[in-house]
């Protein structure tokens, strides 16, 4: 799993906090996800991002905020969140990204085991 | 709109038997189809792909999946078990052709128990 690394793996955070997640792929990919995995529900998908570029935004709430400087690494930044949002967040890359006649693969990071107090 | 179904929550199977973790898909298109391992506090590891050509696709560790059109399936399979394939399994689809930004949809995960 060396080729998508996420930190930090585990965040305790209060609701009035600010913290941020960092994502980075040494795959030399183009494309970088962000998702949300809670128990017992499918993956969902947060932010897509292309050559550095939002090119999805899933109705997620303000209170997440993405960046991605340059291809190889992608944030989170969180502030204000809720205990509903406490989940584990997992980064993804693809060489291409998520257009049509794609055929790209995405590779996963281990993710940040993240908990709202 | 595409979607995916898992229909076991779990699945157990004595190590040496044959495994299946069942998926179904729905799409309107040409599907793409994928299957992800994802071990305790590790995020999900690529297993395999179906994109075209031949039913049968082989992938690590051992496992196969077989596509089949008529009956919108993508089943997991193993021949024989190991108890390190004890893991959570997630399939996903996509619609090859359709929309701006095709996106991956997972199922919600089946829970592979493999006992000695």
């Amino acid at each position: 799993e060396t080729g998508v690394t996420q930190t930090p793996r585990h965040l305790v955070m209060g609701m009035t906090n600010k913290k941020s997640l960092k994502c980075e792929q040494h795959l030399g990919h183009n494309a970088m996800y962000w998702y949300k995995q809670s128990a017992k529900k499918p993956l969902e998908l947060m932010f897509v991002y292309s050559l550095e570029e939002r090119v999805e935004n899933n109705s997620v709430p303000s209170r997440f905020s993405p960046e991605c400087p340059n291809s190889s690494h992608l944030f989170l930044h969180l502030h204000t969140l809720q205990p509903e949002d406490s989940a584990l967040y997992l980064c993804a890359s693809s060489q291409e990204g998520p257009f049509v006649a794609s055929t790209d693969t995405q590779y996963f990071g281990p993710g940040t085991r993240l908990t709202v107090l | 709109a595409q979607s995916v179904a898992q229909p076991e929550d779990q699945v157990n199977v004595a190590e040496g038997n044959p495994l299946t973790v069942k998926c179904t898909y729905s799409v309107s298109g040409n599907p793409y189809l994928f299957w992800y391992v994802q071990y305790p506090n590790r995020g999900l590891q690529f297993l395999l792909k179906y994109i075209t050509g031949d039913n049968l696709v082989k992938g690590s560790y051992g496992f196969e999946a077989e596509f089949n059109k008529s009956q919108t399936s993508f089943h997991l399979k193993k021949p024989s078990a190991l108890v390190s394939d004890s893991a959570l399994y997630f399939c996903a689809v996509r619609d090859l052709y359709t929309g701006t930004a095709s996106k991956l949809t997972f199922g919600t995960g089946t829970r592979l128990q493999v006992t000695l």
